[in-house]
């Protein structure tokens, strides 16, 4: 079955250790995303990537890393200098725009506990 | 840049009656795309519905509707016959038609089916 996938679905780390989620995608789509959700908040946009080895900046991209050296794969770095790293870490992608279907789709998501 | 609004954080509905969510968003664009998708207690996102711009008819998937008002810049959802694994939150998104990766999301509505 094609989807995303994102592991660990749980992951405990100390403060000050940088922290490495993991998102893979076998849609074949070229388009891939990280979001961050906050309790009773949206998504908010860390990075993007439109194709291999190439990335934007999205809204809160402080304190956060990404990589795009495989269509499959889009990792993102947790930084230490991420100074409120505790959330909820969505992956998606989605087809170029001129391609249909056009929606993301999502992966299940990465709850992260710095202490 | 796009915004997209709820302005309902929460609503509540009666099994098996009628809820409509409101959404509305900015945008100087002609051709884009509009989303809702769905988010349960499992934090995976789940595509309800979408509309094209350039489309009048408004798309329906079930008990799932839309209002789309493209001159008013407004996308609410009509649930029909709500159902109690209808209580999610619920996002509203928009993507620019031709040349857009870049998605835009709604604060959310939490949405409770009452028994």
């Amino acid at each position: 079955d094609g989807g995303i996938t994102q592991s660990p679905k749980y992951l405990f780390r100390k403060e000050g250790q940088n922290v490495t989620l993991s998102c893979e995608q076998n849609l074949n789509h070229d388009a891939m995303y990280w979001y961050r959700q906050d309790p009773g908040q949206g998504l908010r946009l860390i990075y993007y990537s439109q194709i291999v080895n190439d990335f934007q900046k999205g809204d809160i991209a402080e304190g956060y890393s990404v990589s795009r050296e495989k269509k499959e794969s889009f990792p993102l770095t947790v930084t230490s200098a991420q100074k409120n790293p505790t959330a909820f870490y969505l992956c998606a992608s989605s087809p170029q725009p001129q391609g249909t279907p056009y929606e993301q789709y999502f992966g299940p998501g990465t709850r992260l506990t710095v202490t | 840049a796009q915004t997209v609004t709820q302005s309902q954080p929460e609503m509540s509905v009666q099994e098996a009656e009628t809820v409509t969510l409101s959404c509305t968003y900015d945008t100087s664009e002609s051709d884009y795309y509009l989303f809702w998708y769905k988010q349960p207690p499992s934090r995976q996102m789940i595509l309800v519905i979408r509309q094209e711009a350039y489309k009048q008819q408004n798309a329906t998937e079930n008990r799932f509707s839309v209002n789309f008002q493209k001159a008013a810049k407004s996308f609410s959802l009509k649930i029909s016959d709500s159902q109690l694994g209808d209580a999610a939150m619920y996002f509203c998104a928009y993507r620019r038609g031709s040349t857009g990766n870049q998605f835009y999301f709604g604060t959310g509505t939490s949405l409770t089916v009452i028994p």
